[in-house]
């Protein structure tokens, strides 16, 4: 069974500081989907990135990034720079081919301080 | 506009009713799925449908029923057989795997 681990809850970092997000995953499948979702304060989850499982490349993109280690089933993201904007719930989450279902890590609260 | 529309924003639910949350969307996905987020946890898969009028358990279901009659729509009913039901549901489309699932508002039900 897919199941997607998220360490930390909440994590409070002061503005223009870097913050990692922590994404353990584990799957029997070798081919599999991951994902990072945003949930800021009004709810709707909003789509961050997607990888596949034979696509270990990072990925920046602005001041977001991704850290996709298959070795230790790992997909971390990273924000530099933080901004009071960047204050939500992050989830990390993933699917196995030929089943779209998504499993949802616990998610992490980031609160940026200004 | 396109994309996903869930109704009402909030609902209430008095002892032993049934309410059922809307969700629309017009742009055209195959597949609409029903989550459930209660605070501090993940999101859990409620019903999923992946083609019209065929609809699958997710890892919650008892206590819902889903109807997919039409392909824009996938009605979420919370029978009284749902002892807990106060949570935020979420309801997602996707036009098939692989494929990215993009999320509606959300629906936040309390028990009166």
């Amino acid at each position: 069974a897919q199941k997607v681990t998220q360490a930390q809850t909440e994590i409070s970092v002061v503005e223009k500081e870097d913050v990692t997000l922590d994404c353990v995953y584990e799957t029997r499948d070798t081919t599999y989907y991951l994902f990072w979702y945003k949930q800021p304060p009004s709810g709707e989850l909003v789509f961050l990135i997607r990888r596949n499982s034979f696509d270990e490349q990072n990925e920046i993109s602005g001041r977001y990034s991704w850290n996709f280690q298959k070795s230790t089933s790992s997909f971390n993201f990273t924000i530099t720079a933080s901004q009071v904007v960047d204050s939500a719930v992050y989830f990390c989450a993933l699917s196995e081919y030929g089943n779209n279902r998504l499993a949802f890590g616990k998610g992490n609260q980031v609160v940026v301080i200004p | 506009d396109g994309g996903i529309t869930q109704s009402p924003k909030y609902l209430f639910r008095k002892e032993g009713q049934n309410v059922t949350l809307s969700c629309e969307q017009n742009l055209n996905h195959d597949a609409m799925y029903w989550y459930r987020q209660d605070p501090g946890q993940g999101l859990r898969l409620i019903y999923y449908s992946q083609i019209v009028n065929d609809f699958q358990k997710g890892d919650i279901a008892e206590g819902y029923s889903v109807s997919r009659e039409k392909k824009e729509s996938f009605p979420l009913t919370v029978t009284s057989a749902q002892k807990n039901p106060t949570a935020f549901y979420l309801c997602a489309t996707d036009s098939g795997q692989p494929d990215i699932q993009y999320f509606g508002a959300g629906t936040r039900l309390s028990v009166l």
